[in-house]
This record gives structure tokens, sequence and C-alpha cells, in this order.
């Protein structure tokens, strides 16, 4: 079975400044999608990046980047320039690309990103 | 604007009570999950929907069903609700051509008491 794991519970970063979360997981499969959704205060689940395991290019969304580590199954989200709104939960999240079976995402537990002014 | 909705998005019921969240998406997504969040276990999905009337059970099914009658609702049900289903509920759905992308719903808190 697909396994995710944040091994950062919470973190703290000054604003303007960069940070980098954690995450690894775990698969045999060779096909699969990794995402970051954050979840601010207000509980909705956004979809922040998004990378498949096919392209060895690291996926980039204005100031949130990824470094995707195939072999090392690790999936790390950078962000820069860190703003006041970026505070909020950060769910690392797998999802097998089976073609057409389940959609189904498989999370981690989550790192809790604080920025301070 | 695309969405997908919730209701209601807090509710408060005592052990044993049927209760129904409701979801709806108007992305015309062929996909529908929910899944519910606890402290310090992320999220997990509880059933999924791949088109009307297909559905099937996720990692945490017991105590809950589903129907898709419609490709743009998927209701959740709880016949019985107990306290250990209070938690934070999230309606998702996603397209076969969405390379993966999902789309969560508000969320529900629930509290069974």
């Amino acid at each position: 079975a697909q396994t995710v794991t944040q091994s950062q519970p919470e973190m703290s970063v000054q604003e303007a400044e960069t940070v980098t979360l954690s995450c690894t997981y775990d698969t045999s499969e060779s096909n699969y999608y990794l995402f970051w959704y954050k979840q601010p205060p207000s509980r909705q689940m956004i979809l922040v990046i998004r990378q498949e395991a096919y392209k060895q290019q690291n996926a980039t969304e204005n100031r949130f980047s990824v470094n995707f580590q195939k072999a090392a199954k690790s999936f790390s989200l950078k962000i820069s320039d860190s703003q006041l709104g970026d505070t909020a939960m950060y769910f690392c999240a797998f999802m097998n690309h089976y073609g057409g079976a389940t959609n189904k995402l498989i999370f981690g537990t989550g790192t809790l990103l604080a920025v301070q002014p | 604007e695309a969405q997908v909705t919730q209701n209601p998005r807090y509710l408060i019921t005592v052990t044993g009570k049927k209760l129904t969240v409701t979801c709806s998406q108007n992305m015309n997504h062929e996909y529908m999950s929910w899944y519910r969040q606890d402290p310090g276990l992320g999220l997990r999905q509880i059933y999924y929907s791949m088109n009307v009337e297909v559905t099937d059970k996720g990692d945490v099914p017991e105590g809950y069903k589903v129907s898709r009658k419609e490709k743009r609702n998927f209701p959740l049900i709880l016949e019985s609700p107990s306290p250990n289903q209070t938690s934070l509920y999230f309606c998702a759905s996603s397209s076969l051509s969405s390379g993966g992308s999902t789309y969560f719903g508000p969320g529900t808190r629930l509290t069974v008491t």
C-alpha cells in the first residue's frame, strides 16, 4: 500500500524568507501524481502544485516550487518570499495513475506553517 | 464559477439520528469522493464514485452510505451516527482529463454527541 510521510508537524518562517516543507512517499508504481494542498484557517483545501511522476522537470507555480526526487521518493515544497497569507496547514498527497481507477488521494498528516511578521 | 458545494457547513447531532450531507459539483466531473479529516491522520477516503450508479468503498467506509443518482450530486448518509464519526468531512471531484487535479468542497464540521 502507498504511504505518504510528512515528518515536520510544525514549521515557522519569517516573512519574505524561503521555507522548504518535506514529504516522502512509498510506492512500487512507476506512474503517479504528487500534489501539495494548502489548508488555511478557513479549512478550504486548495491545490498548490501538481507533479507528474514521468516528468523529470520540477513543477513551479509562482512562488511555489517542488524538488521531485523520484529515486529517493521525495517531494519537497519550497515557498519563496513567504507571505502572511501562506500561514496554513500543508498536505502532501499521492495519487496512482491507473488511467481510470479510483482517482484516490493518499494524504500525509500535514505540516502546520506559520509565517511570522 | 467552477465549484464543489456542501451542505450543511456545520452540524451537531445526537447518536443514532440519521443525517445526510449533500454535495454537488458543476464541472461535469466523473469522479466524486468523500474524505474525512481527523487530527494527526490527514484526510482519508470514505467512499468514491466513478460515475452515475457506480460507487465503491474507500479506506474508512464503516457507518457511511453514498449514492450517485445524478452526475452532479453525491450525498453522504450516516444512518446511525456515533461519536467516533465526529470529524471534518470533505466532498471532492475530479475528471478523467484533469490529470488527477482534485477540487474540494468547503467542508462540513460534524459533531455527534
